[in-house]
Formats: C-alpha cells, structure tokens, sequence
C-alpha cells in the first residue's frame, strides 16, 4: 500500500482557470501536509503546509485538509503559464523517527 | 539562493570508483536528509539524520554510505555502483523545535546529479 497517493496528470488547464490538485495518504502518526512545486530540472520548493483539518489560504493558494478522509488538496486560482510544473504532496510521518514521503507527483500544463 | 549547497553538481564514475557528495547548511538545522530522485518519478528518501545521529536508514544498499561529521555537514559515501544507481541525489534540512520538528518543511539543495557508466 502507497503512503501517499496522487493522480500523476498531466492537468491541463487555461490560463486564469481554477487548477485542482489531490493528495489520499495512509494514516500511519502523519503529521504535516505539505505541497511542493518542482520544476523541471530543479529542485522541489514549498509551496504550503498545513497541520489542522479546514481550509489555509495563501494569496493564489488554498490548501484543504481532511483528516478523518485521509485527504489533502491544493487549489490554485488564477493560474498562470508560470504555475506548469510537477505539485509534490508530502507528508510527514513520526514513526520511531521523522519522515517525509512524497507522492508520484502531478504534472501541470497552464495554457496561455 | 539556496542556503543548502549540495558538491558536485555533476557526478560521472565507473562502478568500481569510490565517490562522495556533499552537503552543508548553515541554518542551525538539526534533522537532514538524502533523497534519491529518478527522472519523473518522486524524490525518494534514502537516509535521515537527527541531531547527527542517523535515524531512518529506508534499506538502502550498502554500496551508499551516508555520513553526519557534525550538525551542518552531511556526506553520502559512494562504492561500486550500479548504472541504475543513477540519478539526482537531493540534499535536505528541516529544523527541530524542543526535539519536535517545527513545520518539517523541507529546504533542499540543488542537488547533485550522479552518472554511473
């Protein structure tokens, strides 16, 4: 059984449209929630975390968490041609030691 | 600019060499980390280390050796490897708070990116 499960995409969505991103973990003492956005060639970077059940905005972000669905998602309002990249979900899992498992990753096309 | 700083960038070696890439960060960072990364495929965790002990070892082969000299230096020593051992091996920090992790994000390195022929 995967730890953290994504649609791997690719997403396509126009430019200024809502994109939708979807994360299912097993609840195995997880404790953080992240989103990552990675570049191709690059590094991943954050894009938000989030702890508690409910909603966590950040400008163009809104990240959602439901525990008890074992659910995490990332919204992106208004999305630009600069947002195509893979979105990483990660969670952090205590388990005798800290760590964090990434899921496959979703791939994102913004069309101008 | 990122404050961890993976060397080499680049890596090509036989698989009898023996090689090491390092890592170093100076935010006081006391949790760190090595990732493997496969093209379009997730980062892969392979090794963390609290407090310059190591911590999780995810059964990685014996042929990667990961070493803590102190709390901003992590190595990881590399001894007859496979060609599918290739890849991006990323680097990573995260801080501690009271023995807890703080927000457990993340802060990679570049990374280095290891050819074995």
């Amino acid at each position: 059984q995967k730890e953290v499960e994504q649609n791997s995409g690719p997403l396509s969505v126009p430019e200024g449209a809502i994109a939708s991103l979807n994360c299912t973990y097993s609840d195995r003492g997880s404790q953080s929630f992240f989103w990552y956005r990675q570049y191709s060639g690059k590094s991943p970077e954050l894009i938000m975390f989030i702890y508690s059940n409910g909603d966590k905005e950040d400008g163009r972000f809104t990240a959602q968490l439901n525990k008890a669905s074992q659910y995490v998602s990332l919204l992106i309002r208004d999305s630009q041609p600069s947002d195509s990249a893979t979105y990483l979900c990660a969670v952090t899992f205590n388990t005798g030691g800290f760590k964090t498992i990434f899921g496959a990753g979703t791939r994102l096309f913004v069309k101008a | 600019d990122t404050e961890v700083t993976q060397t080499p960038k680049h890596l090509v070696m036989g698989m009898t060499n023996k090689k090491s890439l390092k890592c170093e960060q100076h935010m006081g960072h006391r949790a760190m980390y090595w990732y493997k990364q496969k093209a379009k495929k997730p980062p892969e965790l392979m090794f963390v280390y609290s407090y310059e002990k190591l911590s999780i070892n995810e059964s990685v082969p014996s042929r990667f050796s990961p070493e803590c000299p102190n709390s901003s230096l992590l190595n990881l020593h590399l001894h007859a490897l496979q060609p599918e051992d290739s890849a991006l091996y990323l680097c990573a920090s995260s801080q501690f708070v009271g023995g807890q992790l703080s927000t457990g994000e993340l802060f990679f390195g570049e990374g280095s990116r290891l050819t074995v022929l």
